[in-house]
């Protein structure tokens, strides 16, 4: 079982670029989530999805976007790369919806390094 | 504000218990989570705790004091593949995670 597969696994950037990091799972959970991770600090959220079609903003948005075409896919978009975007980018999913909490699971990250 | 605070770094012998404390601030309360995370892996899951007490894993254990916002992971006969970093998380009134900074925990043989 993949989980949540994230792509690529590294990366460099020039200020300006553009590109888009790629999440899919495999577990039909309806909730995903994008976080970036800096040295020293917890995660912070970035957008998150509750389904197909229903995207929102987390703690920390500017500079990126994000879509949910589908309930396996969330990519999250850069348009233009900044050096304070540096940083590892989690994505993640739980089933979400009604019933208990459920954990969030991690796929193994992006990180990013705009030059 | 939501905030959430523990040890940046413990250190502990193999085959010893650790206890790392957290303390958390959220707006409204829907549990507490603790992760760990492996250096330049994903974080995964080891435990959920909503209601006060101490809920037991295996070697390791978690506990909550809703009154106090405080909470704890225990972890007994350390090995060295526990050196990783243990992430505490609170649920706010929406669901959302509020992550704290980690505590790098390092086992001494």
């Amino acid at each position: 079982n993949a989980g949540v597969t994230q792509t690529p696994k590294f990366r460099i950037l020039k200020i300006g670029q553009s590109m888009t990091l790629q999440c899919t799972q495999d577990m039909n959970h309806n909730y995903m989530y994008w976080y970036r991770q800096d040295p020293g600090m917890g995660l912070k959220l970035i957008y998150y999805s509750v389904g197909a079609g229903i995207t929102d903003k987390g703690e920390v948005p500017n500079g990126y976007n994000v879509s949910r075409s589908t309930t396996e896919d969330f990519p999250l978009r850069l348009e233009l790369a900044a050096p304070s975007q540096t940083s590892v980018y989690f994505c993640a999913s739980s089933p979400g919806g009604e019933g208990p909490v459920m954990p969030q699971h991690f796929g193994d990250g992006t990180r990013l390094s705009i030059l | 504000g939501q905030n959430i605070d523990q040890p940046t770094e413990m250190t502990a012998t193999e085959g010893a218990i650790v206890q790392i404390n957290c303390t958390y601030q959220t707006s409204g309360f829907n549990g507490l989570f603790w992760y760990q995370q492996h250096a330049g892996e994903a974080p995964t899951f080891l435990s959920y705790n909503v209601l006060d007490g101490l809920e037991e894993k295996g070697r390791f254990s978690s506990f909550l004091s809703r009154s106090k916002g405080y909470s704890y992971l225990l972890l007994k006969e350390l090995q060295m593949k526990d050196s990783a970093s243990y992430l505490c998380a609170g649920m706010d009134s929406n669901y959302q995670l509020i992550w704290g900074a980690g505590t790098k925990l390092i086992i001494k043989p």
